[in-house]
């Protein structure tokens, strides 16, 4: 079974509706990320997560929100989607920062394909 | 903001080419990592790199961290045709432009690696 699981893979949507991605993991990391990719741009982070009471703003949250139910599950928002939301969405997670480095080292589930017509 | 360029933007690879591809920031970074991306999956890390000059490998792939902390290489050797993807570099902003946490990563803009036709 993957780590980190991404529902749903593929959504095709309207303009104005609202729209939740879920991510869930059992790596068992505090850690938790929300990006973005568009062809051509890499990663972006939306937002990210450092423990349950812990909600950051990462390069390009306008127009997004999130929530962290637990420590195993991170969703993702979108309030009221528009066309340039149309992406590719990727979760990720990671250990908590310890006197090793690994907390760098963040691992990604499969993505959710999201069109916004 | 601190960006990671990564060179060549695409390239093409015949079995059994060694591939080289590079990844330069104009700031300091204290950790490369090196991520494939294959079509419709998740980044995949292959290989981290957490001090100035450290060579590592993971089978025929082999990365190294400059002595100036500005820049990484990655080298693929004897390219098999399952080698096809998108690779990122990813490293922790220096400087704590996304909320002043630990453990949120930069990534560059991708390399992608393609069959010669």
């Amino acid at each position: 079974d993957a780590d980190v699981t991404q529902t749903p893979r593929n959504r095709i949507t309207k303009t104005g509706k609202r729209i939740m991605l879920e991510c869930s993991q059992t790596k068992g990391h505090d850690r938790m990320y929300w990006y973005r990719q568009d062809p051509g741009l890499g990663l972006r982070l939306i937002y990210y997560s450092f423990d349950v009471k812990d909600i950051n703003k990462g390069e390009i949250s306008d127009g997004y929100s999130v929530s962290r139910q637990a420590q195993a599950k991170f969703s993702l928002s979108l309030e009221s989607a528009i066309p340039n939301q149309t992406a590719l969405y990727f979760c990720a997670t990671s250990e908590p920062g310890t006197s090793g480095r690994s907390y760098n080292e963040q691992f990604f589930g499969p993505g959710t394909r999201l069109t916004v017509l | 903001g601190q960006q990671l360029n990564q060179s060549p933007q695409s390239m093409f690879i015949q079995e059994g080419e060694d591939v080289s591809m590079n990844c330069t920031s104009s700031s300091i970074f204290n950790t490369w990592l090196w991520y494939k991306q294959d079509p419709g999956e998740g980044p995949v890390l292959l290989i981290a790199l957490y001090k100035a000059g450290e060579l590592t490998s993971n089978g025929r792939l082999t990365a190294q961290f400059g002595i100036t902390r500005k820049d990484s290489f990655l080298n693929i050797s004897a390219s098999i045709p399952s080698d096809v993807g998108i690779y990122f570099c990813a490293g922790p902003p220096t400087f704590m432009n996304y909320g002043g946490s630990q453990g949120n990563l930069i990534f560059g803009k991708g390399t992608k690696l393609s069959v010669k036709p």
